[in-house]
């Protein structure tokens, strides 16, 4: 198994633009998450989806829109990026929610300039 | 909302000498995760407290959740290098279940 895998690694932007980081799990997992990083933060959750055709709005959800067409798939998509974006962006999956564990990808770290 | 408080924010240990790091909630645990997260990595489950009271070991790094005090601590016996890293408590929210709440992690590093 893959596990879960993300796309890019590593993407600098500029203000304005927009674009799609790409999530996918191989697990059959039900409940998928989209975190952020920031520096003295730990992590805030963006959005997440118990199962394909539900997504949630999380802590800091503005700036971001998600869809979960599939099982497998949850891509996170910035809008008009800004300065305040720049991040590094983590995606997780587990069996049925997170109180049970969540598997993390390796993250994208994102730079908007 | 719930907030996670973990101390210290970062510590230096030498190999061979143990740890502890606290992560302090402003309300009531319905439970605890603790993750690790390796420098430019994503984060690893590492174990999960359900219960006051409860304890649960793996390997040297032992758990606890006081409910009473709205605390949990996570304990390294004999500290190597492979503990190095950045660890994070997560607790969830008892009318939202589906999110996660994380602290703001605690950065150890371990002097060989």
């Amino acid at each position: 198994n893959a596990g879960v895998t993300q796309t890019p690694k590593f993407q600098v932007l500029k203000t304005g633009q927009s674009m799609t980081l790409q999530c996918a799990q191989d697990m059959n997992h039900e409940y998928m998450s989209w975190y952020r990083q920031d520096p003295g933060m730990g992590l805030r959750l963006i959005h997440y989806s118990v199962g394909a055709g539900i997504t949630d709005q999380g802590e800091v959800p503005n700036g971001y829109n998600v869809s979960r067409s599939t099982t497998e798939d949850f891509p996170l998509r910035l809008l008009s990026a800004a300065p305040s974006q720049t991040s590094v962006y983590f995606c997780a999956s587990s069996y049925s929610g997170p109180t049970y564990e969540q598997y993390f990808g390796p993250g994208t770290r994102l730079t908007v300039t | 909302s719930q907030e996670l408080e973990q101390s210290p924010q970062s510590l230096i240990v030498q190999e061979g000498k143990n740890l502890t790091i606290n992560c302090t909630s402003s309300k009531t645990l319905y439970g605890l995760y603790w993750y690790k997260q390796k420098y430019g990595e994503g984060l690893i489950f590492l174990m999960m407290l359900q219960k006051g009271g409860e304890e649960k070991s793996h390997e040297k790094i032992t758990a606890k959740l006081d409910e009473k005090k709205q605390q949990s601590s996570l304990h390294i016996t004999a500290s190597q290098p492979s503990h190095a890293g950045i660890y994070l408590c997560g607790a969830p929210s008892r009318t939202a279940g589906n999110k996660l709440t994380f602290g703001g992690g605690t950065r150890v590093l371990v002097k060989p």
